[in-house]
C-alpha cells in the first residue's frame, strides 16, 4: 500500500492564483482530512470528509474548497492564492480515529 | 473552546534520560481520543501513542507512556531512556475532529 500520497511536493504560486493541491489514499478509508502547518505551529483543519460526496468545513476554511466525488480522493483548491496561505499542507486518512498522514506539500505564495 | 494546549515549546533531555512532555486540553464531549504525534525534521506526522478517553488505564508503547488524567483535561507524555533518535518536534493532539497543540520541540543531549 502506498497510503497516502500528496502531489505536489512543493510549489509556489503567484499572489492571485489557483491551484489544486491532490490527495489520494489507497486504504478504503471513508475520514480525510486537510491541515495547514504554519512556522512554529501545531496543525489546524481546513475541511475534512466522512466519505465519498460528503465534506464539512473545519477550523480554518476560509479560502480554500474541497470535493470528495470518489473514496480514495480528496482534492483541496486555492481559488485566489494571497500571502496568508504560505503554509505546509497535510493530508490524512483515517479508520478507528487512527489518522495516516501523507509526506506534505510546501506552498509559498509571493 | 476546543484547544489544546501545549506549554513548553522547547525541552531538552539527555540520552538515557526520562523526559515528560506536558499537555492540557478543552473539551465538551465525555467520548474523545488523545493523541501524542512526532514530527521529525523530514515533516512526516508519526502516530507515537493513543488514549482512549473511556479507559482508564494509562496507554504504554514501549518507552512511550502517557499520564492522563480526564478531570484535569490533562494528557502527558513520559518518554524513559531517552534516544538521539528521539529528537523532534512533538503534537498532542484530541480527536475526534482533530485540534493540535502548538508543539514541544525536544532536544536529546548526548
Amino acid at each position: 500500500n502506498a497510503g497516502v500520497t500528496q502531489t505536489p511536493k512543493f510549489r509556489i504560486l503567484k499572489i492571485g492564483q489557483s491551484m489544486t493541491l491532490q490527495c489520494t489514499q489507497d486504504m478504503n478509508h471513508n475520514y480525510m482530512y486537510w491541515y495547514r502547518q504554519d512556522p512554529g505551529m501545531g496543525l489546524k483543519l481546513i475541511y475534512y470528509s466522512v466519505g465519498a460526496g460528503i465534506t464539512d468545513k473545519g477550523e480554518v476554511p476560509n479560502g480554500y474548497n474541497v470535493s470528495r466525488s470518489t473514496t480514495e480522493d480528496f482534492p483541496l483548491r486555492l481559488e485566489l492564492a494571497a500571502p496568508s496561505q504560505t503554509s505546509v499542507y497535510f493530508c490524512a486518512s483515517s479508520v478507528n480515529n487512527e489518522q495516516y498522514f501523507g509526506p506534505g506539500t510546501r506552498l509559498t505564495v509571493t | 473552546a476546543q484547544t489544546v494546549t501545549q506549554s513548553q515549546p522547547e525541552m531538552s533531555v539527555q540520552e538515557a534520560e526520562t523526559v515528560t512532555l506536558s499537555c492540557t486540553y478543552d473539551t465538551s464531549e465525555s467520548d474523545y481520543y488523545l493523541f501524542w504525534y512526532k514530527q521529525p525534521p523530514s515533516r512526516q506526522m508519526i502516530l507515537v501513542i493513543r488514549q482512549e478517553a473511556y479507559k482508564q488505564q494509562n496507554a504504554t508503547e514501549n518507552r512511550f507512556s502517557v499520564n492522563f488524567q480526564k478531570a484535569a483535561k490533562s494528557f502527558s507524555l513520559k518518554i524513559s531512556d531517552s534516544q538521539l533518535g528521539d529528537a523532534a518536534m512533538y503534537f498532542c493532539a484530541r480527536g475526534a475532529q482533530f485540534y493540535f497543540g502548538t508543539g514541544t520541540s525536544l532536544t536529546v543531549i548526548p
